[in-house]
């Protein structure tokens, strides 16, 4: 099955500044890439997502980039804000799957202090 | 146009008691898949549901079980209940034909004692 890591497991920044988080994983027949946003006590939501035919997608101060050929994945914010303070997962999914089950990391807490 | 409704949003059991907890998937999916969300933890992937039968499996035992009916709600049961069970449980669902996005409920806080 896949094997999904994210680094760093915490990220402190100043308010403005940027954050960048990676997502690595090991089926390389991957070929969706969502990054999901679960403040506290409340339900994940997908926030921005890429397919594999694409390097780069992004909306507003949020862009996903792709490495396939190193299999990882990175979620850019830049000018964070205090609202962007939350829990964020990657979740690839496999071509190779029968369903649509995201396997999701373990996660990377951000803190933007004002 | 409702999102995805669970039901019951917190309970409280004992070991070695059985739990059913209910999803209602976002109109027009077909697909409702359930996690379970330890505190500090990403979702782990139990199991996926569609056109009424399991396609889909994670490492969990057989204590889990679950079901999707006709108008594609879902049950999760829990059976033997042990004090590791306790988490957050996350019903969420999609279209299977738009493979990838899913949409979560508010999910439902179990708690072993």
């Amino acid at each position: 099955g896949e094997n999904v890591e994210q680094h760093p497991s915490t990220l402190s920044v100043q308010e403005g500044d940027s954050a960048v988080i990676k997502c690595t994983y090991s089926d390389s027949a991957s070929n969706y890439f969502p990054w999901y946003k679960q403040e506290l006590g409340k339900r994940p939501q997908l926030i921005i997502d890429i397919r594999s035919n694409v390097g780069e997608k992004k909306d507003q101060r949020i862009a996903v980039t792709l490495n396939k050929t190193a299999k990882h994945f990175s979620l850019h914010i830049t000018e964070t804000q205090p609202e962007d303070s939350a829990v964020y997962f990657c979740a690839p999914l496999g071509e190779d799957q029968a369903g649509t089950a995201l396997i999701f990391g373990k996660g990377t807490t951000l803190s933007v202090s004002s | 146009d409702a999102g995805v409704t669970q039901s019951p949003t917190h309970l409280i059991k004992t070991r070695g008691q059985q739990v059913t907890l209910r999803c209602s998937p976002k109109s027009g999916h077909d697909t409702v898949s359930w996690y379970q969300q330890a505190l500090g933890q990403g979702p782990q992937f139990i199991f996926q549901y569609y056109e009424e039968e399991e396609r889909q499996r994670g490492n969990f035992p057989d204590r889990f079980s679950g079901h999707q009916f006709p108008n594609y709600s879902s049950e999760l049961n829990v059976n033997a209940l042990l004090l590791g069970d306790s988490a957050l449980y996350l019903c969420a669902s999609s279209w299977t034909v738009n493979t990838g996005e899913l949409f979560f409920g508010e999910g439902s806080r179990l708690t072993v004692l």
